[in-house]
């Protein structure tokens, strides 16, 4: 699976949009970009993906460049509760269901 | 609905004991997942069940560990002779496949704590 990079940390004032980036220059035109995150104490959770199109949910919103070697990931109006760690998924198309290879993530803090 | 539940959701034992860790998936997801989350790191893949069978364990560590899911639903996962390595939260993960392609959304349960003395 591409491997993606992500920075470590960021912060954002609640109210604000966050916009979370990741690179994942080595994926392949099979592979999905997959966000999930993990609030404190809790599993993971599925936040939004995509191929090559940008989408929105009713969580967020995912943009993937032209070339997909890198996306951001947008939460429009970030409150208290989208404090976490995010992650960016590669995973692929084809095959049978396929593991997550999580890295370490970027921990959002939001701030009043 | 329910979720994916765990149990226990902590577990303290002592170093070179068996333990078993129990997964209920969500009721006709016939994708189970395993996964190890040690202090500031995000989740590592240990094995994958489709139905009963095991369709990757690639990242299970030695042979220590084992999982099962006899009847294609409930999952343990089950350590021998743990050391304090394993130390770490266990989670589980399942979801619905539909045919070959396509999006897997997986749901994720909340964790046991393992800890090893």
């Amino acid at each position: 699976d591409a491997k993606t990079t992500q920075p470590t940390s960021m912060d954002c004032a609640e109210g604000r949009a966050a916009n979370l980036p990741c690179n994942h220059s080595t994926i392949s035109g099979n592979e999905y970009v997959y966000w999930y995150r993990q609030i404190h104490s809790q599993g993971p959770q599925y936040i939004i993906h995509g191929l090559k199109n940008n989408e929105t949910n009713e969580m967020a919103s995912l943009i993937i460049t032209e070339d997909r070697k890198s996306s951001t990931l947008i939460l429009p109006h970030a409150t208290l509760r989208d404090t976490a760690v995010y992650y960016c998924i590669v995973s692929p198309i084809y095959g049978t269901a396929s593991k997550l290879t999580f890295g370490t993530g970027t921990r959002l803090q939001v701030t009043l | 609905g329910a979720g994916v539940s765990q149990t226990p959701s902590n577990k303290v034992t002592e170093k070179g004991k068996y333990v078993e860790l129990r997964c209920d998936p969500i009721s006709g997801h016939t994708a189970l997942y395993w996964y190890r989350q040690s202090l500031g790191q995000g989740p590592e893949f240990l094995i994958y069940f489709q139905g009963t069978g095991a369709a990757d364990d690639s990242g299970l560590p030695n042979d220590r560990f084992f999982a099962v899911r006899p009847e294609g639903s409930v999952s343990t996962l089950k350590i021998q002779r743990t050391e304090r390595g394993d130390s770490a939260v266990y989670l589980c993960a399942s979801s619905l496949m539909i045919g070959m392609t396509g999006h897997n959304e997986q749901f994720f349960g909340p964790g046991t704590r393992l800890t090893v003395l």
